[in-house]
This record gives structure tokens, C-alpha cells and sequence, in this order.
């Protein structure tokens, strides 16, 4: 299966700070990438798809980038409500695999 | 609305059996892809299974493998786990998840709310 190694596992930011979130592959999956938003006590929710396509509804701070191996998602301004775990997720082949996440929390 | 519930998580004793319902409602169920996901407690996000929009193909993780089986009834919109011979491993909240390349979306675009197994004695 291919791993998803994500860092860091977590941070500490503050409200208006740029976040960049990093994920790799242990091997080349082309653009098959998406990254999740998960709230606490509720299922994740997509915020980029295909590596850098945004989601429908999702803001336009939230942008991905990357492909073959390594990938990001950044927040350029981070909002109160962005404070979740975030995941990223491979689609390219089964098993889709899921990177560990990162936990962003308030400074 | 497009929605997915989940029903039939609870409590089972290891070795036991549970079947997970995923009904669906507010697109075509038929079009899509549909996989169940799982989350132990305090843990990531898990693949566990996927099953093709005609319930001809089905992927499973290795440590499911024989043991659960993804199947769909179109006719009704719904997916379904069986779960057999659990483990304590496998206690978890339960989502099954939309595959939204049926609609030109790479990856999970809905959810549902997630069921949770609990594997005790």
C-alpha cells in the first residue's frame, strides 16, 4: 500500500497566520490527492480535490498544491473556525491510504 | 439534500458479527462509487472498503480481508458492511463516504455522520 507520510502532526497558529501543511507519498501518484478537514465529533469534510481543485463552498484561503509525491495545503489566513485536524488522502490506487493528520490548534 | 445515514453500529463481543446500513437519498446512487471509512477512537481516518457503483468489483484493507463484506442494493440506495469475527482492533466510528468521480469530484465529497461499532466483552 502506498504510505502517506504527513507533517508536522500538529502546530500552534494564530488567528491571521499562514499555514502550510505537507504531505508525501512513498510513491508517485500524479495529481490523486485530496485533503479533509475534520471537526471534533464530526465526519472529515473535502476542502481540495485532484491536488489543487477547491471544493464548492469551501473559502478560497484554503489552496492545495503538488504533484508525483509531494504535495501542501496552505491557509493563507487562518480563521477560528479553521482550528480542526486536517488529512490528506491518497485516491490514485486501493488501498486509499490517508496521511496520519495534523492538528492545528489556537496559540 | 444528498445525504448519507448510517445505521446499525453498537456494542458486540469480540468474535462476534454487526451489519452497518449506509442509506442514501438525494442523487443517484447507482452513478456512484461507495466506501465505508473508519476512525478508532482518537485515531486517523482508515479505508476499509469500496465497492464499484454496481456492486461488480469490491477492494477491502488486509486486515478485513475474509473477515467483512461490502455489498450495495441499488434498487434501494443503500450500502452495507458485514462485519464478522471483530476484533478489538476494529472498534471504531464507521462512515461510509461517497467516491464523487461519478460526478468529476476525486475522492470523498459526502459523508455521513459516522456509526460506532464497540468491540467488547
Amino acid at each position: 500500500a502506498i504510505q502517506m507520510t504527513q507533517s508536522p502532526s500538529s502546530l500552534s497558529a494564530s488567528v491571521g497566520d499562514r499555514v502550510t501543511i505537507t504531505c508525501r507519498a512513498s510513491q508517485g501518484i500524479r495529481n490523486d490527492l485530496g485533503w479533509y478537514q475534520q471537526k471534533p465529533g464530526k465526519a472529515p469534510q473535502l476542502l481540495i480535490y485532484a491536488a489543487s481543485n477547491l471544493q464548492s463552498g469551501v473559502p478560497s484561503r484554503f489552496s492545495g498544491s503538488g504533484s508525483d509525491t509531494d504535495f501542501t495545503l496552505t491557509i493563507s489566513s487562518l480563521q477560528p473556525e479553521d482550528f480542526a485536524t486536517y488529512y490528506c488522502l491518497q485516491d490514485y490506487t486501493y488501498p486509499w491510504t490517508f496521511g496520519q493528520g495534523t492538528k492545528v490548534e489556537i496559540k | 439534500e444528498v445525504q448519507l445515514v448510517e445505521s446499525g453500529g453498537g456494542l458486540v463481543q469480540p468474535g462476534g458479527s454487526l451489519r452497518l446500513s449506509c442509506a442514501a437519498s438525494g442523487f443517484s446512487f447507482v452513478s456512484y462509487a461507495m466506501h465505508w471509512v473508519r476512525q478508532a477512537p482518537g485515531k486517523g481516518l482508515e479505508y476499509v472498503s469500496a465497492i464499484s457503483p454496481y456492486g461488480d468489483s469490491s477492494s477491502y484493507i488486509d486486515s478485513v480481508k475474509g473477515r467483512f463484506t461490502i455489498s450495495r442494493d441499488n434498487s434501494k440506495n443503500t450500502l452495507y458492511l458485514q462485519m464478522g469475527s471483530l476484533r478489538a482492533e476494529d472498534m471504531a466510528v464507521y462512515y461510509c463516504a461517497r467516491d464523487g468521480y461519478g460526478g468529476d469530484i476525486d475522492g470523498y465529497d459526502i459523508w455521513g455522520q459516522g456509526t460506532m461499532v464497540t468491540v467488547s466483552s
